[in-house]
């Protein structure tokens, strides 16, 4: 199974918004709606903060949202906070019990 | 609280075999679908398996079938990865991650710390 592609950087400023994009196909995320955004800190685990797309577990703040469209999800943060600033990874449901992640993307927080 | 600590990382020669373990805490064990994450230092994760809360269904990334295998033991809320013919590509921090319910279907809700496989000659 391959990987779900993601820009390798993204930057924003404070109060900014910024989109994390995350393609994939017909083996993944375009058939499967279980589309999970993860946050990592350096040398921290990563941490869930999206799931099934668009669903925010308790306590994540309500700056993070998902969406899907045709082939991509994509991870959306509003009003930017240099807390934010992590790396971010995709990952889909892809069948037969399988996930998969994307390469992750660094955000970086002017 | 949901704990996992991940234990059984260590230095090993290439060719070698390591068992790591999972203890879960904080949660109903048996209700839950566990999975194996790993990192090399300084890049992504790659997802290596999962296992259901009866262990009927387990799965494993094409990568690392055949030599990777999960196990887990539910009176002792522990899950498990035997890893076998390790190979310098191996060298990697491996999670283990708590599924949202018991099917491995579904999302990878908590991890744990890690636990640091390198191996050299």
């Amino acid at each position: 199974q391959s990987a779900l592609t993601q820009p390798a950087s993204v930057s924003g400023s404070p109060g900014q918004s910024i989109t994390i994009s995350c393609s994939g196909t017909s083996s993944d995320i375009v058939t499967f709606n279980y589309v999970s955004w993860y946050q990592q800190y350096p040398h921290k685990a990563p941490k869930l903060i999206i799931y099934d797309f668009n669903k925010r577990p308790s306590g994540v703040s309500n700056r993070f949202s998902g969406s899907k469209s045709a082939n991509a999800a994509s991870l959306t943060i509003s009003g930017l906070q240099t807390d934010d600033e992590a790396d971010y990874y995709c990952s889909s449901y892809v069948g037969r019990n399988k996930r998969v992640f994307g390469g992750g993307t660094t955000l970086t927080v002017l | 609280e949901v704990q996992l600590v991940e234990s059984g990382g260590d230095l090993v020669q290439p060719g070698r075999s390591l068992r790591l373990s999972c203890a879960a805490s904080g949660f109903s064990f048996d209700d839950h679908a566990m999975h194996w994450v790993r990192q090399v230092p300084g890049k992504g994760l790659e997802w290596l398996g999962g296992i259901s809360w009866n262990s009927d269904v387990i799965a494993y990334a094409d990568s690392v079938k055949g030599r990777f295998s999960i196990s887990r033991d539910n009176a002792k809320n522990s899950v498990y990865l035997q890893v076998n013919s390790l190979t310098i590509e191996d060298t990697a921090l491996y999670y283990c991650a708590k599924g949202e319910d018991g099917s491995p279907v579904t999302t990878l809700d908590s991890w744990g710390q890690g636990t640091l496989i390198t191996v050299s000659s």
